[in-house]
């Protein structure tokens, strides 16, 4: 079985502050974790995956996350939140030849100025 | 452009009226999915279809019907909806046998039942 847990449903920052949005994964095989941000009444969109090889993966629009198998964690960060960063991001994993991918509550970003 | 068109992108409907709504995918892939997002909850995975195979949530009403002609459509049909069923309907494809693939979502339905 494969599950996620974000940890706090709203995270905030000021404009040009870290940030850091938090998953922890369930699984018993190796994963294969994603972010996902999500705009106002838009879908969901890819920021980055982790599938095999460099733990530490880059994405779009500076963000960055790293695999750390130990601790079962795929964290979400970016050296200088910007505005246009305030969105909702979701982490999701897919293990144990699972094709449906499970997702997190999410974690609203709020950035201020 | 996500390569998932959802259309229409709004629906207001009342409790007596049945419609449909259309997601087409031209990116390939061989599973298609209908999720829920409602304010303030998690997603939620209504159904699935991929090759011959259909995965359900058992907790969906059966007043939401879904319909996968081919590989590339999918609908969900509505009939005698409730107000608590206003929210927004994604629609996703994805490549079931490329497990480090992602989903691509469409943009969503928002869907008001009056």
């Amino acid at each position: 079985a494969q599950s996620v847990t974000q940890l706090g449903s709203h995270v905030s920052v000021s404009e040009g502050a870290l940030v850091l949005l938090r998953c922890n994964y369930s699984s018993s095989v190796p994963p294969y974790l994603f972010w996902y941000v999500q705009y106002p009444n838009q879908g969901l969109q890819l920021l980055l995956k982790y599938t095999t090889g460099a733990t530490l993966v880059k994405g779009i629009n500076g963000f960055e996350a790293e695999f750390k198998k130990s601790e079962t964690s795929f964290h979400l960060t970016k050296p200088s939140a910007h505005m246009s960063d305030a969105a909702e991001y979701f982490c999701a994993v897919k293990a144990g030849g699972s094709y449906i991918p499970t997702f997190g509550r999410g974690t609203s970003l709020i950035v201020h100025p | 452009e996500t390569g998932v068109t959802q259309t229409p992108r709004h629906l207001v409907m009342g409790m007596t009226n049945k419609k449909s709504l259309k997601c087409e995918q031209h990116l390939g892939h061989n599973a298609m999915y209908w999720y829920k997002q409602s304010a303030k909850k998690p997603l939620e995975l209504m159904f699935v279809y991929s090759l011959e195979e259909r995965v359900e949530n058992n907790s969906v009403p059966s007043r939401f019907s879904p319909e996968c002609p081919n590989s590339s459509h999918l609908f969900l049909h509505l009939h005698t909806l409730q107000p608590e069923d206003s929210a927004l309907y994604l629609c996703a494809s994805s490549h079931r046998d490329r497990g480090g693939t992602e989903a691509f979502f469409g943009q969503g339905t928002r869907l008001t039942v009056v």
